[in-house]
């Protein structure tokens, strides 16, 4: 199995609302990242996940809370989201952080719309 | 980890034509990857040329690196409309700790 997949797909939420964004890979990586992308942007780093440790937080706000249960599986939680944390929020997994060498592989995106 | 910068902005071919796309970077590299990118979908990984090598094929992918002028080409032969995505270009560094930051992009559309 050399997919990533997510969960959903499509989500719309309110601002007080709590929900989580779920990502699975089953080829053995031990580094997953989550990555947030604007309309018409790049991909840019949230956080990264190495060994089930978080790594690398990009000074995300803390309305964004990831979680790494096991080495398949990781999730990110949302709760009090402003409109402006609409996008897309892209899962990656690769064999390991910080080796060189090592691509990424992406799940498909989850469309978030916060009204 | 560094950004690429990606140039042209956008590109615009007709089906079965050649499109070349540029990738400039600053500091010394360990590897440089190419992505592509879908509209609205994750992105793929197409080919990663690492920091000692020139150049590298991938089926009508070709992708070349100049250390020397810190900036890399991929080359997409025979171009088909399913290949009309975003490409990016992600520089990485010898102290890699799994980020990738990307550019801009180049948009490349492939009319019929």
């Amino acid at each position: 199995d050399t997919e990533v997949t997510q969960t959903p797909k499509h989500l719309v939420m309110g601002m007080t609302n709590k929900k989580s964004l779920k990502c699975e890979q089953h080829m053995g990586h031990r580094a997953m990242y989550w990555y947030k992308q604007k309309a018409k942007k790049p991909p840019e780093l949230m956080f990264v996940y190495s060994y089930e440790k978080l790594s690398i937080n990009e000074s995300v706000p803390s309305r964004f809370s990831p979680e790494c249960p096991n080495s398949s599986l990781l999730n990110l939680h949302l709760h009090a989201l402003q409109p402006e944390d609409s996008a897309l929020y892209l899962c990656a997994s690769s064999h390991a952080a910080g080796v060189a060498y090592n691509e990424q592989f992406f799940g498909p995106g989850t469309r978030l719309t916060v009204l | 980890s560094q950004q690429g910068e990606e140039d042209p902005q956008a590109l615009s071919i007709q089906e079965g034509e050649n499109a070349t796309m540029n990738c400039s970077y600053k500091t010394s590299i360990n590897n440089l990857q190419w992505y592509r990118q879908n509209s609205g979908r994750g992105l793929v990984h197409l080919i990663l040329i690492r920091s000692n090598e020139r150049e590298k094929h991938s089926g009508r992918l070709r992708v070349t690196l100049d250390t020397s002028k810190k900036s890399s080409s991929l080359l997409i032969t025979a171009s088909r409309a399913a290949d009309t995505a975003s490409y990016f270009c992600a520089p990485v560094g010898s102290s890699n700790t799994g980020k990738l930051i990307f550019g801009q992009g180049t948009t490349l559309q492939v009319k019929p």
